[in-house]
């Protein structure tokens, strides 16, 4: 069953905690993403990947890091420095020459 | 820098009425452009696209939308909607400035359909 998944489902942490959210695809995608969905304000592009090894900042990247060593996966780290951690993630991919993204379940994390 | 406005922000309506969500784009050069919608617990699906042909493209369960290039227009239509299209909707845009890697998402359209 091709697909992304996105785990864990609902993330707790404390203030001043760094966290890591998990993507997979098994599509065989080349392009991954990380979007920020909060309320009313859409989805804006935090990093993405077009190749392993390789990533760029998106629109809002402050506050986080991802790395791509493997194809398949695109984690995400949300650390202490981001000032409003509190949204739902999700992840996207893209296979390579289709400008269509296909999404993750997302994860949504709550900073206490 | 791309954006996109979408002006409807909450739409209530009964079952069987006619729906039109607008979505305005501001950049001028080739663009590839998506509706997608987000049901409630469910993953971020899409919902159509337009990559170019004919303006006048049709989506699942019954929706279409219109690319008025003109206009900077990629409205999304259904004639007459159920409780089951009750959900969240976004339109997105890609365009050859970014070669078409990045998509700009609306702020999104919140439908609710009264049975």
């Amino acid at each position: 069953d091709g697909g992304i998944t996105q785990s864990p489902k609902y993330l707790f942490r404390k203030e001043g905690q760094n966290v890591t959210l998990s993507c997979e695809q098994n599509l065989n995608h080349d392009a991954m993403y990380w979007y920020r969905q909060d309320p009313g304000q859409g989805l804006r592009l935090i990093y993405y990947s077009q190749i392993v090894n390789d990533f760029q900042k998106g629109d809002i990247a402050e506050g986080y890091s991802v790395s791509r060593e493997k194809k398949e996966s695109f984690p995400l780290t949300v650390t202490s420095a981001q000032k409003n951690p509190t949204a739902f993630y999700l992840c996207a991919s893209r296979e390579q020459g289709a400008p269509e993204q296909f999404f993750g379940p997302g994860t949504r994390l709550t900073v206490l | 820098a791309q954006s996109v406005s979408q002006h409807n922000h909450h739409v209530i309506l009964s079952e069987a009425a006619s729906l039109e969500l607008g979505c305005n784009y501001s950049y001028g050069g080739t663009v590839n452009l998506f509706w997608y919608v987000q049901y409630p617990g469910q993953h971020l699906q899409l919902l159509l696209k337009y990559f170019s042909g004919d303006p006048l493209v049709k989506g699942i369960k019954g929706f279409e939308a219109e690319f008025i290039k003109s206009k900077f227009s990629f409205n999304l239509r259904k004639p007459s909607v159920q409780w089951s299209d009750t959900a969240e909707y976004f339109c997105a845009v890609n365009g050859m400035n970014t070669g078409f890697q990045k998509l700009v998402f609306g702020t999104g359209t919140r439908l609710l359909v009264s049975p």
